[in-house]
């Protein structure tokens, strides 16, 4: 079945490590997206790609850094630049990348415990 | 700024109609989506406004109105599997198309 996968769904890391989460999509979209979810708020924007090879930076890069080498993949790495990495990350895609109904297609989630 | 302002909690009986409202300040509004998220899972697509009025789906109904900047969404009998965090999204031209949030609704449902 088509969809996005994310992994590890729980992950936990010390102090000064970094971290890659994975997330891959078989639905042959264009764009996809990383977003940070801390509780009661809403989704904020990472980063995203509207294609391979090409990336743009949300409202809160820093700490973060992404890659686009296929279409299918879009890896998020959260460095120890990133002050409190402790949240739930989702991954997303779209077929489109600017305009369109705005439905983005999510994957289960990535919790990350810094301890 | 950009903001969007959604109450942080209803509460409703099942089997009942429930409306969750949604005004938005964005400098370039381009369309207004609604996402529903249950605990601990991913957000999923409910609908899409860019045009004013209502647009239906099923149980679900949002609405729109670009010269109040203000939106809902409307559901109706209510089931208790619609217990979840229903987030409303503005699709925002001067950043490039993407969504900003709201901080989420979250729908308790009595039996």
């Amino acid at each position: 079945d088509g969809g996005i996968t994310q992994s590890p769904k729980y992950l936990f890391r010390k102090e000064g490590q970094n971290v890659t989460l994975s997330c891959e999509q078989n639905l042959n979209h264009d764009a996809m997206y990383w977003y940070r979810q801390d509780p009661g708020q809403g989704l904020r924007l990472i980063y995203y790609s509207q294609i391979v090879n090409d990336f743009q930076k949300g409202d809160i890069a820093e700490g973060y850094s992404v890659s686009r080498e296929k279409k299918e993949s879009f890896p998020l790495t959260v460095t120890s630049a990133q002050k409190n990495p402790t949240a739930f990350y989702l991954c997303a895609s779209s077929p489109t990348g600017e305009i369109g109904t705005g439905e983005l297609f999510f994957g289960e989630g990535s919790r990350l415990t810094v301890l | 700024g950009q903001s969007l302002e959604q109450p942080s909690e209803v509460t409703a009986v099942e089997g009942a109609i429930v409306q969750i409202n949604c005004t938005y300040q964005t400098s370039g509004f381009y369309g207004l989506s609604w996402y529903q998220q249950h605990d601990g899972g991913a957000p999923t697509f409910l609908s899409y406004n860019a045009l004013d009025g209502l647009e239906e789906t099923g149980r679900f109904s949002s609405f729109l109105s670009r010269s109040d900047s203000y939106g809902y969404l409307l559901l109706q009998e209510l089931q208790m599997k619609d217990s979840a965090s229903y987030f409303c999204a503005v699709r925002d031209l001067d950043s490039n198309y993407q969504l900003i949030w709201g901080a989420g609704t979250k729908l308790i449902i009595k039996p």
